[in-house]
């Protein structure tokens, strides 16, 4: 079965530091997103885009994110000045269409910020 | 703002009992619900989809209703098992969000 596979499990990175998670979403699949989860918390919406740009972000996608798929494959989240409440683990999810369709998740990148 | 609850945190049952899991949702009214599995540490994995005009949704021993009235969404594992000890999540499909879920409902099946 095609799988959603993300880069690096799990990083560990210094406050102020760059980080760049990685995504491969499912080959045919024209939407994607970005959740987190905090340690014991829900799963939290980030960021979805389609069509090459951010048709939503929530509250939490401040200025210190942005999301690229530079090369038609690749999905990427960059968390641009780490702060330790970015500690989480980030699921990059994709689906063929919008509402209704199955979406398929990763299995996360956990993020430790020191 | 739309507001997800999943009545329980934890449900412990025995093996070969059903469990239900609840999942009450307000200020929005959702075209899709959608439920997911998620072991420690993994993704969500999908499980049923049901839409605003289906009442009950089957596969294998996983069983959902969708009350738009009540606004209210029930999970039914029919002969659980241990493997099924899981935490178990609802989620709206809102559109270009994709998914807004609930907190979870911890299920531990003890054998």
């Amino acid at each position: 079965e095609p799988e959603v596979t993300q880069t690096p499990s799990h990083q560990v990175t210094q406050m102020g530091q760059e980080v760049i998670l990685r995504c491969v979403p499912i080959s045919n699949h024209l939407y994607f997103y970005w959740y987190r989860q905090i340690l014991g918390q829900k799963v939290e919406f980030l960021v979805s885009f389609y069509n090459n740009e951010i048709s939503e972000k929530s509250e939490i996608f401040d200025d210190q994110f942005s999301v690229e798929r530079p090369d038609g494959s690749n999905f990427t989240l960059k968390i641009r000045s780490t702060k330790l409440e970015d500690s989480a683990m980030y699921f990059c999810a994709s689906r063929t269409g919008a509402t209704g369709n199955t979406i398929y998740f990763g299995e996360g990148s956990w993020l430790t910020v020191v | 703002s739309q507001k997800i609850e999943q009545n329980s945190e934890a449900l412990n049952i025995q093996e070969g009992k059903t469990a239900t899991l609840t999942c009450n949702y307000t200020n929005y009214s959702p075209a899709y619900l959608q439920w997911y599995r998620q072991d420690p540490g993994r993704g969500p994995v999908f499980l049923l989809l049901i839409r605003e005009n289906e009442k009950e949704k089957r596969k294998e021993r996983l069983k959902v209703t969708f009350d738009t009235t009540l606004k209210q969404s029930l999970f039914h594992i029919t002969a659980s098992q241990p493997a099924d000890s899981a935490t178990y999540l609802c989620a709206l499909d809102t559109g270009r969000r994709a998914l807004t879920f609930g907190s979870g409902t911890r299920l531990q099946v003890q054998p």
